[in-house]
């Protein structure tokens, strides 16, 4: 078990529809990663919050948004789904908010079908 | 573009070390190499981290030649549950949007 939790386990909606997901970093870890893990394209890193600031963008869609609250937990919020943004979402938190040395801990993931 | 490349499987015998080598031609100075395991529907797991030359921790080695090039991580005397994917990642300590994880190798090790 890594600490960090992400809600729901399995998300199932339909093209056009809008969803939100949660992740709750390791207690002490400041920053938050959100991945998306699909078959064709691998992990990619969509953004990273580091104490309520966006600190790092990756390939994130113009569709997709993500924030960090006081609380330090997450959200990602995709819409307009896509029968492509099929994939299993994944959260990572770390302590820093460089790259590089710190370790990233990755929660268990919420897989998400869009029918 | 920065871009990493791995075997896409690989097979072992239970007891036998394991090397997974990942390669990343255009690796920055500033750039880090990590290696993650994950199990099917888990989220990926650390196993090491280095810069250059030699890292060994309780589960593997990673080694790191001169020019970067390149890194290989070593499972010593694997087991059935070493049965995963392994993934490098390239992440910079100074540009925050460089995060980049390999396409993963599938490891099988046969009993």
């Amino acid at each position: 078990d890594s600490g960090v939790t992400q809600t729901p386990k399995h998300l199932i909606t339909a093209t056009g529809q809008r969803v939100t997901l949660r992740c709750s970093p390791r207690s002490g870890d400041l920053s938050v990663y959100w991945y998306q893990q699909s078959l064709d394209q691998g992990l990619q890193f969509l953004i990273q919050y580091y104490n309520g600031e966006e600190r790092a963008k990756g390939n994130i869609l113009e569709r997709f948004s993500a924030q960090q609250f006081p609380d330090l937990h997450s959200e990602l919020n995709l819409s307009s789904l896509e029968l492509g943004d099929s994939a299993l979402y994944f959260c990572a938190s770390s302590v820093e908010w460089r790259g590089g040395r710190n370790t990233q801990y990755f929660g268990p993931g919420t897989r998400l079908t869009v029918l | 573009l920065a871009k990493t490349t791995q075997p896409i499987s690989m097979d072992s015998y239970e007891g036998q070390e394991v090397n997974i080598t990942c390669s990343h031609n255009n690796i920055a100075t500033n750039d880090y190499i990590t290696w993650y395991q994950q199990f099917p529907s888990q989220g990926p797991r650390f196993i090491i981290q280095g810069y250059k030359t030699k890292v060994t921790n309780e589960v593997a080695s990673l080694f790191i030649p001169a020019d970067r090039k390149s890194s290989t991580l070593s499972l010593p005397r694997v087991s059935l549950s070493d049965t995963a994917v392994y993934y490098c990642l390239l992440q910079s300590e100074t540009s925050y949007d460089k995060v980049i994880f390999g396409p993963g190798t599938s490891l099988s090790v046969i009993p």
